[in-house]
């Protein structure tokens, strides 16, 4: 079975303080691994998919890297809109459904 | 690109009545849809997969005959909440996979609550 393991839960921040969240995972063959960002009662929001180990992606204060066992979310110089529970999830190579895990809520204060 | 969008967005209900909720792709062709359930400060677990055209397939746990999920179209999916309890009260979100890749994209979710 699939698993997603998210750390830390929450995590604060000072506006312009770096940080990174963690994205543990076992899958049997992994298709991809995707980033999504879900505000409070809304939808998530997809930001990134990962295919395969050493890849990188990037968006305004967001970077995504991946490993064989294991994602990181860097967060560069936050901004209290970057506020919000980003959510990691895995597919594996023959199914299409998503595996979540339980997310990390960023909070950025002013 | 890539919207779906919720219908309604939130419903409150009676006990024992049903619901329906839809989904729709805006701008794309979705061969597959599928639908979660959010409690309160958790992550969203999976509930069904529906294919257009075909019979939805549901989770482990998961109620088909009290979950009822059609696929009528290539941008429709709708799941109907039959005879609704308090304990179904939820976030109930779709998300629909482009064709052509393997991203879901994720609608603004519906808020049922069951009194």
């Amino acid at each position: 079975e699939d698993q997603v393991t998210q750390s830390p839960e929450a995590l604060r921040l000072q506006e312009g303080e770096s940080s990174s969240l963690n994205c543990s995972y076992t899958v049997s063959g992994l298709r991809g691994l995707f980033w999504y960002r879900q505000d409070p009662g809304k939808g998530p929001e997809f930001l990134f998919t990962l295919y395969s180990a050493g890849e990188e992606k990037e968006k305004e204060r967001l970077k995504a890297t991946l490993t064989k066992k294991e994602s990181f979310l860097h967060i560069t110089a936050p901004k209290p809109e970057d506020s919000a529970t980003y959510l990691c999830a895995v597919q594996a190579s023959n199914d299409y459904k998503l595996s979540f895990g339980a997310g990390t809520t960023v909070t950025v204060r002013a | 690109g890539a919207v779906v969008s919720q219908h309604p967005s939130w419903v409150i209900c009676k006990s024992g009545t049903s619901v329906k909720i839809e989904c729709r792709s805006l701008d794309f062709q979705a061969t597959t849809m599928f639908w979660y359930r959010q409690f309160p400060k958790q992550s969203l677990m999976l509930m069904a997969t529906s294919n257009e055209g075909s019979k939805a397939t549901y989770e482990q746990g998961v109620e088909k005959d009290k979950f009822l999920i059609n696929h009528a179209s290539l941008t429709l999916s709708t799941l109907t909440v039959t005879s609704a309890h308090p304990e179904d009260s939820s976030f109930y979100i779709c998300s629909a996979r482009v064709a052509s890749g393997y991203e879901q994209y994720f609608g603004p979710g519906t808020r049922l609550t069951v009194t």
